[in-house]
């Protein structure tokens, strides 16, 4: 079955420090990639997608993600956090078939915390 | 442009009841998904909704139904109202899938 992991429940780091949010998925094949953002009471809010071409890709806010095939994986990076960034992130998948309908799959998301 | 629209924002209903949930999409979006985020977790996938038909739908009982009118917007109708019906109800619009879903800001449903 199609899945995301998304293993950090919990991820505090300081103002100015680097940000590394970990997700990995389960599916037969590449899938479309995103992460979304989340504020307290909020819905979600598009931050990167990927589908295919260069692996490292750019998003809003700062944000940048890496697709590594290899590793099934598509982790969130930023080089340094602001306090701004407290929020929870969710990466999700959607198959990559070009026919049909489509759902997009959750991971659990990472709640991030920002110390001052 | 607007983005996509929810409606009420908060909801207290009793166990037993039922409820209907307002979406409207964004501009140029043709579908329609709805989601149920319970606290702390994921969004988990209720249906979708394409061309007035649900076109897909997630591990959720008969109670959960919708509908889409022909200007794309949508509802969603929960019958006989469960405690762990609470949650926070997100619609999502999109035109592809390679485009990524566009959120509403969510019903926050409450059952007591």
């Amino acid at each position: 079955a199609q899945s995301v992991t998304q293993p950090d429940i919990h991820i505090t780091v300081s103002e100015g420090a680097s940000l590394e949010l970990r997700c990995n998925y389960s599916y037969g094949a590449t899938p479309y990639l995103f992460w979304y953002v989340q504020s307290p009471g909020q819905g979600l809010q598009l931050l990167l997608k990927y589908f295919s071409g260069d692996t490292l890709v750019q998003g809003i806010k700062g944000f940048e993600a890496e697709f590594k095939r290899s590793q099934s994986s598509f982790n969130l990076r930023k080089p340094s956090v602001h306090w701004s960034d407290a929020a929870e992130y969710f990466c999700a998948v959607v198959p990559s078939t070009t026919s049909g309908t489509y759902k997009y799959i959750f991971g659990t998301g990472t709640r991030l915390k920002v110390l001052a | 442009d607007a983005g996509v629209t929810q409606s009420p924002t908060h909801l207290i209903k009793t166990r037993g009841q039922q409820v209907t949930l307002r979406c409207s999409p964004k501009s140029g979006h043709d579908t329609v998904s709805w989601y149920q985020q319970a606290l702390g977790q994921g969004p988990q996938f209720i249906f979708q909704y394409y061309e007035e038909e649900e076109r897909q739908r997630g591990n959720f009982p008969d109670r959960f139904s919708g509908h889409q009118f022909p200007n794309y917007s949508s509802e969603l109708n929960v019958n006989a109202l469960l405690l762990g019906d609470s949650a926070l109800y997100l619609c999502a619009s999109s035109l592809d899938r390679t485009h990524g879903y566009t959120f509403g800001s969510g019903t926050r449903l409450t059952v007591v």
